[in-house]
Order: structure tokens, then C-alpha cells, then sequence
């Protein structure tokens, strides 16, 4: 079974560009989820998708922030226009709604972005 | 609200030695406990989840954790530490409810030293 698949894996950009980061879930996941990981820190939510729609973005900067998963299936995350704070790694993971796996995520790579 | 604090930013033991890695919890609500480990430049990996079952744990290379209620702790060990071990471990509690958010703690860093 294929794992969850995220690109690119680094990134390095200047503040005020804008970054796009993608995510494939693995096959049949219903949810999907978006972590940032700050060096030192553990990850912090900044999105929940089941399916197609947003269960949690509470802690997305939505002036800067956003995501979509059309189709339900793969996502993209972007920041637009970059802060230096914003440098972190972006973690994708996705999970089952039900069945043995449900309280389960399963993380990508992650993308490490740096922004000078 | 659901919070984690793991004790001790970093923890170094000798190859062989017993590992102990801690973790507290709050949690307004009945809680789903996790461990996940983190190698460098990679994601992160499931060690073991408590979800209402057994209180004792076991996980993948060793590992294994212990639900203490009372104590709002579910503590990492491992007999007998290995080179391969040295990682970053995290610690995570979500809701019960389907398919529910990780809230981690800061994370601890395992130094093995020969």
C-alpha cells in the first residue's frame, strides 16, 4: 500500500513570495489533515478535511492561508504572501473515517519550507 | 481542551540502558493516547495508541506505554535502549470520536551514546 505522498519535499523562498505544497492521502482515506511543524515544536493542526469539506480550520491564518481538496482526494496548501514565521515543515496525513484505522493518521514526508 | 506536556526536551541514555520518556495529558473528555516517533527529515511514524482497552500497550521495536488514569500519564519505556532508537519521540491525545485531530506535545530527543 502506497504511503501518503507530499511534494515538494524542500522549498526555499523570499518573504512575500507565495509557496503552493501538495498532498496525496492514501487510497479510500476520507480524512486529511494539515499539520505545521515548527523546529523545536511538535505539529500543530492547521486544517481537517473530510472528503471534500472543512471540519476544522480553526487555527489556519486565513488572511495568508489557504487549502483545498476538490474531489475529495488530493489537497494543496499555500501561503500567499510568505512570512518569515511561516518557515516550518507542512506535514500531510490522512486517516480512514471507520474500521481498525480510524484513530490511526498516517504522515507524509512533510515539505520543508524556508523563507528568507 | 486538550493539552500534552512531555518532561524533558531531551534525554540521553546508554545502549542497553532502560528508556523512560514522559508524558502528561489533559483532557476534558475520555482520551485516545499516542506515541509517534520522528527520524530525521522523515514524517512521523505510530509507536502504539491506547484506546480504551487494555492500560498496557505494547508497540512496534520494543516499545510500550502505560495508561495511568489517576496519574494523567502515559509514559514511554523501552528495556533496553538501541543505536537505532536515537529519534525524536511524540507525544498525543485526541478525542475518542471518529476521525479527530492530534494535539502533540513539544517532543523529546532520544540521544543513544555507546
Amino acid at each position: 500500500e502506497a504511503g501518503v505522498a507530499q511534494s515538494p519535499r524542500y522549498k526555499i523562498i523570499e518573504k512575500r513570495q507565495s509557496v503552493a505544497f501538495w498532498c496525496n492521502p492514501i487510497s479510500g482515506h476520507a480524512t486529511l489533515y494539515w499539520y505545521q511543524q515548527i523546529l523545536g515544536q511538535g505539529p500543530k493542526l492547521l486544517i481537517q478535511f473530510q472528503n471534500n469539506g472543512v471540519v476544522d480550520d480553526s487555527q489556519l491564518p486565513k488572511d495568508r492561508f489557504s487549502a483545498e481538496r476538490l474531489k475529495g482526494v488530493d489537497s494543496t496548501l499555500k501561503i500567499q504572501p510568505a512570512k518569515l514565521e511561516d518557515s516550518a515543515v507542512y506535514l500531510c496525513a490522512s486517516s480512514p473515517i471507520r474500521g481498525q484505522g480510524a484513530h490511526e493518521q498516517f504522515f507524509g514526508p512533510g515539505t520543508r519550507l524556508t523563507v528568507l | 481542551a486538550q493539552s500534552v506536556t512531555q518532561l524533558g526536551s531531551h534525554v540521553s541514555v546508554s545502549e542497553g540502558a532502560l528508556v523512560l520518556l514522559r508524558c502528561n495529558y489533559s483532557s476534558s473528555v475520555p482520551p485516545y493516547l499516542f506515541w509517534y516517533v520522528q527520524y530525521p527529515n522523515q514524517g512521523l511514524q505510530l509507536l502504539l495508541k491506547y484506546t480504551s482497552a487494555a492500560t498496557l500497550v505494547k508497540g512496534i521495536n520494543g516499545f510500550e506505554a502505560e495508561f495511568k488514569k489517576s496519574e494523567t500519564s502515559f509514559h514511554l519505556t523501552k528495556p533496553s535502549a538501541h543505536m537505532s532508537d536515537a529519534a525524536e519521540y511524540f507525544c498525543a491525545v485526541s478525542k475518542i470520536q471518529g476521525a479527530q485531530k492530534l494535539v502533540f506535545g513539544q517532543g523529546t530527543r532520544l540521544t543513544i551514546n555507546p
